[in-house]
């Protein structure tokens, strides 16, 4: 059963600062993995999607990477502004079952 | 291009009463997954639907169930209500399997 996991739960950080969200995952059968986020009382926003052969993928000051056989995901994120505030979600999809399954999370503040 | 739409936006039944819960996906995308996010269990997977037929199902009671119509918009319905059905109900469609998959802003759900 495939359990993804999230490290840290909380994140408080002034404006400007680099930082790196983590994700762990315990298959590595999987086809790609989702980065997502999710403003308060609203659905889920993709920020990127990495396929299982690539290594990384980057939009804008997003920079994602993906260690399959490892089962590790960052995110990176550049130069935080405080629109970055929001929950950020990882999910790899599972191979054979076309579902994502999501870590609990990671509560970003951006402080001005 | 509209992203995926999901009505209504606020749900509130009580105990025992049944309700159907509607999505129409990004024009052109043809599978359409649902998922239950509450505060305890996170997001969890329901069921994926793709060409009408229903490809994979999450571990729900039987009182889940959802179908897809020709024009790929989906429909999810829930029967004798349960205090714990609270929740928010979230859609997402994409292309293809393995193409980033895009949610909706959900419906949430309150039992009384």
């Amino acid at each position: 059963k495939q359990e993804v996991t999230q490290i840290p739960a909380a994140l408080s950080v002034p404006e400007g600062e680099n930082l790196v969200l983590n994700c762990s995952f315990t298959d590595s059968a999987i086809y790609n993995l989702q980065w997502f986020r999710q403003d308060p009382g609203k659905g889920l926003t993709s920020l990127l999607l990495i396929q299982s052969s690539q290594r990384e993928q980057t939009s804008g000051r997003l920079n994602a990477s993906l260690d399959k056989s490892s089962g590790r995901s960052t995110l990176y994120i550049a130069a935080s502004q405080p629109g970055d505030s929001a929950t950020y979600l990882c999910a790899p999809l599972i191979q054979g079952a076309q579902k994502l399954v999501f870590g609990q999370g990671t509560r970003l503040t951006i402080n001005p | 291009k509209a992203g995926v739409t999901q009505t209504p936006r606020y749900l509130i039944k009580t105990r025992g009463q049944q309700v159907t819960l509607s999505c129409s996906p990004i024009s052109g995308h043809r599978s359409v997954s649902w998922y239950q996010q509450t505060p305890g269990q996170g997001l969890q997977f329901l069921f994926e639907y793709f060409s009408e037929t229903q490809r994979n199902k999450g571990n729900f009671p039987g009182r889940f169930s959802g179908r897809q119509f020709s024009n790929s918009r989906s429909e999810m319905n829930v029967s004798t209500l349960e205090l714990g059905d609270s929740a928010l109900y979230l859609c997402a469609s994409s292309l293809w399997w393995d193409q980033p998959q895009h949610f909706g802003d959900g419906t949430r759900l309150s039992i009384l």
